[in-house]
């Protein structure tokens, strides 16, 4: 099916392991974004790619690792959770036209740190 | 610090009440956007503006963006209980920077039958 489709849904995880949540776009779109939801603080920007191996910092980049080998794949990794990392992840898919540049979401993976 | 804020956070109101969301900032942006997410799912496109001053309508809904393009606002006309959800501004900064987008906290409206 074309779109956007991240994976797991939900996962809960220990602190202190290592966790990567997986994101797939069938679009071909130049630009990737990993978000994460928190009540009060909208949609903050971890990592985001332009094309492939061309990944760069948003607001909150730190705690996490990302990489682009191919255009369609851009998995997020949490080197070591914290309980702070518990949130909703959401990754976003975009092709620029211009200035221009409609994201579309994921369904999000709904991550619990214990 | 957040690049762009949103006002108010909450809003509940009456079905058939008009409201006006707000989304500012010191930065200028080459467009903004607006999103509408729904509980479980991510947020979805309702608009883009791109022209300082321009306005935009989609039914009930009215957009605008400021002349300077630093701020946006979405009017709605006469809720409807179909219209609750989380609304999220979204402003791109053009150049070089053109695909990166940053989102506002986002304004959570609940519309009572």
């Amino acid at each position: 099916d074309a779109g956007i489709t991240q994976s797991p849904r939900y996962k809960i995880t220990e602190t202190g392991r290592q966790v990567t949540l997986m994101c797939h776009q069938t679009w071909s779109h130049s630009y990737m974004f990993w978000y994460r939801q928190d009540l009060g603080h909208g949609l903050r920007l971890i990592y985001y790619s332009a094309a492939a191996d061309i990944t760069d910092k948003g607001e909150v980049p730190d705690g996490y690792v990302v990489s682009r080998s191919k255009t369609e794949n851009f998995p997020l990794t949490l080197e070591s959770a914290t309980r702070s990392q518990t949130s909703v992840y959401f990754c976003a898919s975009s092709e620029r036209t211009g200035d221009l540049a409609e994201a579309f979401f994921g369904q999000g993976t709904r991550l619990t740190v214990v | 610090t957040q690049l762009l804020e949103q006002s108010p956070q909450f809003l509940s109101i009456q079905e058939g009440e008009n409201l006006t969301v707000y989304c500012n900032s010191s930065s200028v942006f080459s467009s903004l956007q607006w999103y509408r997410q729904e509980p479980g799912e991510g947020p979805v496109l309702l608009v883009t503006v791109v022209t300082g001053g321009e306005v935009k309508k989609l039914k009930r809904l009215t957009f605008q963006f400021g002349d300077a393009r630093k701020d946006s606002s979405l009017h709605i006309t006469a809720a409807q209980p179909g219209d609750t959800g989380l609304y999220l501004c979204a402003g791109a900064k053009g150049g070089n920077q053109g695909g990166k987008l940053i989102f506002g906290q986002g304004t959570e409206l609940s519309v009572k039958p």
